[in-house]
């Protein structure tokens, strides 16, 4: 059964740009969280969709949101990029919502603003 | 302000010794706790929970302690290996949202 994986790995973007970042779940998870890693905040919640609806939304600012497909494929865009959005974006995925000790996490994107 | 900290961001210990990590947490609404294990270019993976009705919790080498009253878990690993440096995680779970802490390095030397 294949991980979750995320796409692109590796990004670099400049300041005032927008991007979009890709996870595709494990199959037949409903479930996906997005999680930002930055060394000074660590891990921190950003939201959470099941069933193409967002069930949860973390302390960030408009710039950052989602969407899941029908499929469970989960996309989050950042607009207007600042310096201080260079960071490990995680997302994972569970079966259901609330599952949190069974959530399984993609390998990231590493986004850098210039 | 950070409800979950971890405030060692590294620790060395001995193969065969105990690793302590530790956590303190400020949200009494935290129901729910979580260790994670996250090594490079990989994303966390879990590796323990405890309930807040409980206070320890033990998987093979792995033990987890909770002590409500001081909003305090600590993860006890014995006996501690090579394989285990990596970075540690703790996270609390309430209102459907994961909280993290800023995660500890743990290296365990042959």
């Amino acid at each position: 059964k294949a991980g979750v994986t995320q796409t692109p790995r590796y990004l670099i973007k400049t300041r005032g740009q927008q991007v979009t970042l890709s996870c595709s779940p494990i199959s037949g998870h409903r479930s996906v969280s997005w999680y930002q890693q930055t060394p000074g905040q660590g891990l921190q919640f950003l939201f959470e969709y099941f069933s193409e609806t967002q069930r949860n939304k973390g302390n960030f600012p408009g710039r950052f949101s989602g969407r899941q497909f029908s499929n469970s494929r989960s996309e989050m865009n950042v607009s207007t990029l600042e310096l201080g959005d260079s960071a490990l974006y995680l997302c994972a995925s569970s079966l259901v919502a609330d599952r949190v000790n069974e959530q399984f996490f993609g390998p990231g994107t590493r986004l850098t603003v210039l | 302000d950070q409800q979950v900290k971890q405030n060692s961001p590294s620790l060395s210990v001995q193969e065969g010794r105990i690793s302590i990590l530790n956590c303190d947490y400020t949200n009494s609404m935290f129901d729910y706790f979580l260790w994670y294990k996250k090594y490079p270019a990989e994303g966390p993976t879990f590796l323990i929970s405890i309930s807040s009705i409980k206070d320890k919790n033990e998987d093979g080498r792995f033990t987890v302690f909770l002590n409500k009253s001081a909003k305090h878990l600590s993860l006890h690993i014995v006996p501690s290996q090579p394989g285990d440096s990596a970075v540690y995680f703790c996270a609390a779970y309430a209102g459907n949202m994961l909280t993290f802490g800023g995660g500890t390095r743990l290296m365990v030397k042959p």
